[in-house]
């Protein structure tokens, strides 16, 4: 089983800040997609990540994949408190076999 | 919208019943997963439907069960309830095995 960590757990910080957050594993994985899921909904795909040193953008987030694709980052600038939420990580291995989730990262923005 | 419908959005029940979760996924879809979500926790994936088949099982307890029908709609059975059962039980569908997977909106069980 290829497993994903995804670091820090939990990250408290003030509206404006920056952040980063990240998801690993000593497995290659042949892509890694980023959800965020509010509480009481379900996860809502933010990015497809798929070649290694891959980097996206979106608004104010920033998705890599590292070049071995063995690791992805997400990065917000100037956070607000809409970016509230979990954030999770998730992976197809390499094999093509099967869907892997992250445990997540649960992120507050204070305003 | 994501195209997966699941209901009911919230169901209330007592120990010791049995309850029935629907989802539909999106069109063209033929995997179906089945997740489970106490609170603050993280996806607990729990099994895997492929075009009306089992594909793969995760930590799914033996009091819980689920099908896909031939039109690939899906039910997760839930039996003889505990409280901690009690969770957001989420589906998600996609195009193939291992493709990207679209999650519904969740289905929140609290058993009393």
């Amino acid at each position: 089983t290829q497993l994903l960590e995804q670091s820090p757990q939990f990250l408290s910080i003030q509206e404006g800040e920056n952040l980063t957050v990240y998801c690993n594993s000593s497995s290659v994985f042949s892509s890694l997609q980023w959800y965020r899921q509010e509480p009481g909904e379900g996860p809502v795909l933010l990015v497809t990540v798929v070649t290694g040193g891959e980097v996206k953008k979106l608004k104010r987030l920033t998705f890599q994949f590292g070049d071995a694709r063995k690791d992805s980052s997400l990065h917000i600038t100037a956070a607000q408190p809409g970016d509230t939420g979990l954030y999770l990580c998730a992976g197809v291995d390499n094999y093509g076999q099967n869907f892997v989730f992250g445990p997540g990262t649960r992120l507050s923005v204070l305003p | 919208d994501s195209g997966v419908t699941q209901t009911p959005k919230h169901l209330i029940t007592a120990t010791g019943q049995r309850v029935t979760l629907r989802c539909s996924p999106r069109s063209g879809d033929l995997s179906v997963y089945w997740y489970q979500q106490s609170l603050d926790q993280g996806l607990q994936f729990l099994i895997q439907y492929y075009n009306g088949e089992e594909r793969a099982k995760g930590n799914i307890l033996e009091r819980f069960s689920a099908q896909q029908f031939p039109d690939l709609h899906s039910e997760l059975n839930l039996s003889s309830l505990e409280l901690g059962d009690s969770a957001l039980y989420f589906c998600a569908s996609s195009v193939g095995v291992k493709n990207i997977q679209y999650f519904g909106a969740g289905t929140r069980l609290s058993v009393l």
